[in-house]
C-alpha cells in the first residue's frame, strides 16, 4: 500500500501568518493518464471532512484563495498564506492513484 | 442541492453486524461511485471500500476484506455499508463520500460497539 506521510503532526500558527503542511508518498502518485490524484481535506472540530484541493493544486469552489496546493511525484505541500481563526482543524492528504486509497495521518492546525 | 444523508447512530454488541445507509440526492446517482471512510475516536481517516453505482462493482481495503459489504438500491439512490463481527475497535464515525474525487461527504454515522 502507498504510505502517505504528513508533517508536522501539530502546527501552531499566529493569526495572519503563513502555514505549510508537507505530504510525502511512498510511490509516485502519477497515474497512467498523466494526472496526479492527490487531494487535501480540512476537518473542523465536530464536522465531516471537506475537500479543499484536488489533483494537487485545483482549489474547490468556495475555498478561499489563501489556500494553495503544489507538488509533484511524491512530494506535495498545502500552504495557507495568512491563517485565520476559521482554519483551525485537522488537514489530511489522500491519494487515489493507487489501490487501496490511503490517507496521511493528519496535521492539526491551531492558533498560538 | 447535492448531498449525502446517512442513517443515525448505532450501538451494537461485540460479534454483531451493523448496516449503515447513505442516501444521495441532487445528482445522477449512477454517475458517481460511493466510498466509505471511518474515523475512530481521536484518530485519522481510514478508507474501507468503494462501490461503482452504475455497475455495482465493489472493492475493499485489505484489512476489511471478508468483513465489509457495500451494496446499493438504485431505485432509492441509497448505498449501504455492512460491517460484521464487530469488536470495540470498530467504534468510530463512518462516512460515505461521493466519487473518486471525494467531493461530497455525508454527515457521519457514529457506531459504538460495547458489551
Amino acid at each position: 500500500d502507498v504510505v502517505m506521510t504528513q508533517s508536522p503532526f501539530s502546527l501552531p500558527v499566529t493569526l495572519g501568518q503563513p502555514a505549510s503542511i508537507s505530504c510525502r508518498s511512498s510511490q509516485s502518485l502519477v497515474y497512467g493518464d498523466g494526472k496526479t490524484y492527490l487531494t487535501w481535506f480540512q476537518q473542523r472540530p465536530g464536522q465531516s471532512p471537506r475537500r479543499l484541493i484536488y489533483k494537487v493544486s485545483i482549489r474547490d469552489s468556495g475555498v478561499p484563495d489563501r489556500f494553495s496546493g503544489s507538488g509533484s511525484g511524491t512530494d506535495f505541500t498545502l500552504e495557507i498564506s495568512r491563517v485565520e481563526a476559521e482554519d483551525v482543524g485537522i488537514y489530511y492528504c489522500m491519494q487515489t492513484t493507487h489501490w487501496p486509497y490511503t490517507f496521511g495521518q493528519g496535521t492539526k492546525l491551531e492558533i498560538k | 442541492q447535492v448531498q449525502l444523508v446517512q442513517s443515525g447512530a448505532e450501538v451494537k454488541k461485540p460479534g454483531a453486524s451493523v448496516k449503515v445507509s447513505c442516501k444521495a440526492s441532487g445528482y445522477t446517482f449512477a454517475n458517481y461511485d460511493v466510498n466509505w471512510v471511518r474515523q475512530a475516536p481521536g484518530q485519522g481517516l481510514e478508507w474501507l471500500g468503494w462501490m461503482n453505482s452504475h455497475s455495482g462493482k465493489t472493492g475493499y481495503a485489505h484489512q476489511f476484506q471478508g468483513r465489509v459489504t457495500i451494496t446499493s438500491n438504485t431505485s432509492i439512490t441509497t448505498t449501504y455499508m455492512e460491517l460484521s463481527s464487530l469488536t470495540s475497535e470498530d467504534t468510530a464515525v463512518y462516512y460515505c463520500a461521493r466519487g473518486h474525487a471525494f467531493d461530497i461527504w455525508g454527515q457521519g454515522t457514529k457506531l459504538t460497539v460495547s458489551s
